[in-house]
């Protein structure tokens, strides 16, 4: 199974703040990565997918980049919404698997 | 509009079962993959099962649940189910049904239906 490690397990940010979340998979899986936000008590929502293209619907301030094994999820100024939990998850073979989830606070 | 309606969660013993649905509106049900994702608490998320669309009739699982837990699908109906037998307290957790995107990835989500595993 492909082994997805995300960091940093969680981080403390401020409003306007730019936040940068990394992704390693165990092996490579070229470009089949997807970023969720999750909010307490609600269902995960995708954000990013293919490693860099934005999901209908979800601003700007997020984006993604990276392929083979190395990933990152980027929110370029925080906004009191994003404080969540985000996962990214690898599509590039069975069985799927997800990051540990990475919780983003506020400071 | 997607929408995805889970039912079936509920208090079930140790080495019972449980069958979950949810039922699928606003897409062309048929034609996508589907899958159940878990979240114990106070967890992460954690793929459980897929199943292609298309026609098709590839499944996927976990190897945690696999052997006891059955993804399968009525296209007549818009509604995919689980069958989950021979149930754990490792299985507790919330359950969610997805639909799955061109990628594999999951795109919308159900509001998620509990499954409590205790005597």
């Amino acid at each position: 199974d492909i082994q997805m490690t995300q960091s940093p397990s969680s981080v403390s940010a401020s409003v306007g703040d730019r936040v940068t979340i990394t992704c390693r998979a165990s092996q490579g899986i070229s470009n089949w990565l997807a970023w969720y936000q999750q909010k307490p008590g609600k269902a995960p929502m995708l954000l990013i997918y293919a490693a860099s293209s934005l999901q209908s619907g979800v601003p700007s301030r997020f984006s993604g980049s990276g392929s083979g094994t190395d990933f990152t999820l980027t929110i370029s100024s925080l906004q009191p919404e994003d404080f969540a939990t985000y996962y990214c998850q690898q599509a590039n073979s069975f069985p799927i698997t997800f990051g540990q989830g990475t919780r983003l606070e506020i400071k | 509009e997607v929408q995805l309606l889970e039912s079936g969660g509920g208090l079930v013993q140790p080495g019972g079962s449980l069958r979950l649905s949810c039922a699928a509106s606003g897409f062309t049900f048929s034609t996508y993959g589907m899958a159940w994702v878990r979240q114990a608490p106070g967890k992460g998320l954690e793929w459980v099962s897929g199943i292609s669309g298309s026609g098709g009739s590839s499944t996927y699982y976990a190897d945690s649940v696999k052997g006891r837990f059955t993804i399968s699908r009525d296209n007549s109906k818009n509604t995919l189910y689980l069958q989950m037998n021979s149930l754990r307290v490792e299985d507790m957790a919330v359950y969610y049904c997805a639909k799955e995107g061109p990628t594999r990835v999951a795109d919308y989500w159900a509001q998620g239906t509990l499954v409590i595993v205790s005597s």
